[in-house]
């Protein structure tokens, strides 16, 4: 079946960058989707990527999509403590289908 | 109202009550979805409506559970005879299946259901 794998933890200084990956197994999805999910709350999508682009930028957020090797990163520019949170890859299709999410933590 | 809203917030049952839960999707959204969220995990699926047909039922979701969506737009979601281990949050999110097969799914803020 469908797998999302992803680090479990990341911790960076704020100003820094974060990169968070990850790999996933179903190649079929149209669209690419990375969640955050702060303490307690639901999921807010953050942003997404076609799956026929290798690169999206969105303010300080980086998207790469390597599909060969069905990676997928989301780079974090000068991480602000704010940006604490988990962070969920989420190919997209009929069904989401999310792996266990990256806790980013921010120190000051 | 333009989000995902999940009604109840939060609630606390004895194990073997029934609880039913509410879920109202963005409004134009023709599909539904039940995730299931447990303490350290990501979201499992459970189920999927488009409009008003339940199209898959994960195997996660035991005879205890069932859904509905009887007009295609909120949907309840139901747990009969409750178990500790059914003590988790369950999300409930929304889509707009178009012609270009965005799939982007809006997340309502969850219940988090404790079983006593």
């Amino acid at each position: 079946g469908e797998d999302v794998e992803q680090s479990l933890f990341l911790s960076v200084r704020e100003g820094d960058s974060s990169v968070i990956n990850c790999t996933y197994t179903d190649s079929s999805s149209t669209y690419l989707y990375w969640y955050k999910q702060e303490p307690g709350a639901g999921l807010q999508l953050l942003t997404y990527i076609f799956s026929n682009m290798d690169m999206k930028q969105d303010q300080r957020l980086t998207v790469l999509l390597n599909k060969k090797d069905k990676h997928l990163s989301l780079r974090i520019a000068d991480t602000q403590t704010g940006d604490s949170a988990i962070y969920f890859c989420a190919p997209g299709g009929f069904k989401t289908i999310f792996g266990a999410g990256t806790r980013l933590f921010v120190k000051a | 109202d333009t989000g995902v809203s999940q009604n109840p917030r939060h609630k606390i049952t004895k194990r073997g009550q029934n609880v039913t839960f509410r879920c109202d999707p963005i409004s134009e959204h023709n599909r539904l979805y039940w995730y299931r969220q447990t303490l350290g995990q990501g979201p499992e699926f459970l189920t999927y409506f488009q409009n008003e047909a339940q199209l898959e039922k994960s195997r996660l979701l035991s005879d205890r559970f069932s859904a509905e969506r009887p007009k295609g737009s909120f949907s309840t979601l139901e747990i009969q005879r409750t178990e500790q281990g059914d003590s988790a949050m369950y999300l409930c999110a929304s889509s707009l299946m178009g012609g270009a097969g965005n799939t982007e799914a809006f997340f309502g803020q969850g219940t988090r259901l404790t079983v006593v």
